[in-house]
């Protein structure tokens, strides 16, 4: 399998600028996280999903952060919009969630900037 | 309160000697347990998990667990200056939402 792809790797927007970040979970994994790392505050929990529904999304700072998954194999954070303290890496990563092995694993991450 | 602690560091430690780092989660319900590292500018990878009490290993590292302290340990033996790395601590709920300590940032001197 080619793990949790997402793209795109790099991105550099202006302030007010809409972003849309994707991301593919590992085939057959039905639970999929978006996360954002700060230097400032480390790895944070934005929405998780299980079975492509969303179950929690308190860690969604702000209206302007918006999560979809309309299939198993897709999903998207999307921020509009854009401010420079949305700058950051934003990772996806998915998980089974049968109560057995739920080992997470991560994509490579989007580097975003808002200028 | 966060529900995952750990110390940030950074834990300095020479070649060959053990690492050993902390965490300690808040919440009881708590089901499953990971190490994750990650070095600077890469994503997380998960190096151990452990569900129940007690200590399992795999190779340098050893993961212990107690689940009436709310404690996890991560134990790395003959350490490597490659293992200089921030670990991160996961925890997993019964709804299977995972989250993460601030990590602890470890480095390993020649």
């Amino acid at each position: 399998d080619a793990g949790v792809i997402q793209s795109p790797r790099h991105e550099v927007t202006e302030m007010g600028q809409e972003v849309t970040l994707r991301c593919k979970p590992i085939s057959g994994h039905n639970s999929l996280f978006w996360y954002r790392q700060t230097m400032m505050r480390g790895l944070e929990l934005l929405i998780y999903f299980n079975n492509n529904v969303p179950i929690d999304d308190s860690g969604m700072p702000e209206d302007r952060f918006s999560a979809k998954m309309p299939n198993a194999s897709f999903s998207t954070l999307k921020i509009q919009p854009s401010e420079p303290r949305d700058s950051a890496v934003y990772f996806c990563a998915s998980s089974t969630w049968t109560g057995q092995d739920p080992e997470a694993f991560f994509g490579q991450g989007t580097r975003l900037t808002v200028v | 309160q966060k529900e995952v602690e750990q110390n940030s560091g950074p834990l300095s430690v020479p070649e060959g000697a053990i690492a050993s780092l902390n965490c300690t989660y808040s919440d009881r319900g708590s089901q499953s347990f990971f190490w994750y590292r990650q070095y600077s500018g890469k994503s997380p990878e998960l190096i151990m998990s452990i569900y129940s009490n007690g200590d399992k290993e795999d190779g340098r590292f050893t993961a212990q667990l107690n689940k009436a302290s709310q404690y996890v340990s991560l134990l790395i033996r003959d350490s490597q200056p490659s293992d200089s790395a921030t670990y991160l601590c996961a925890v997993n709920n019964a709804g299977n939402m995972l989250t993460f300590g601030g990590g602890t940032r470890l480095m390993v001197k020649p």
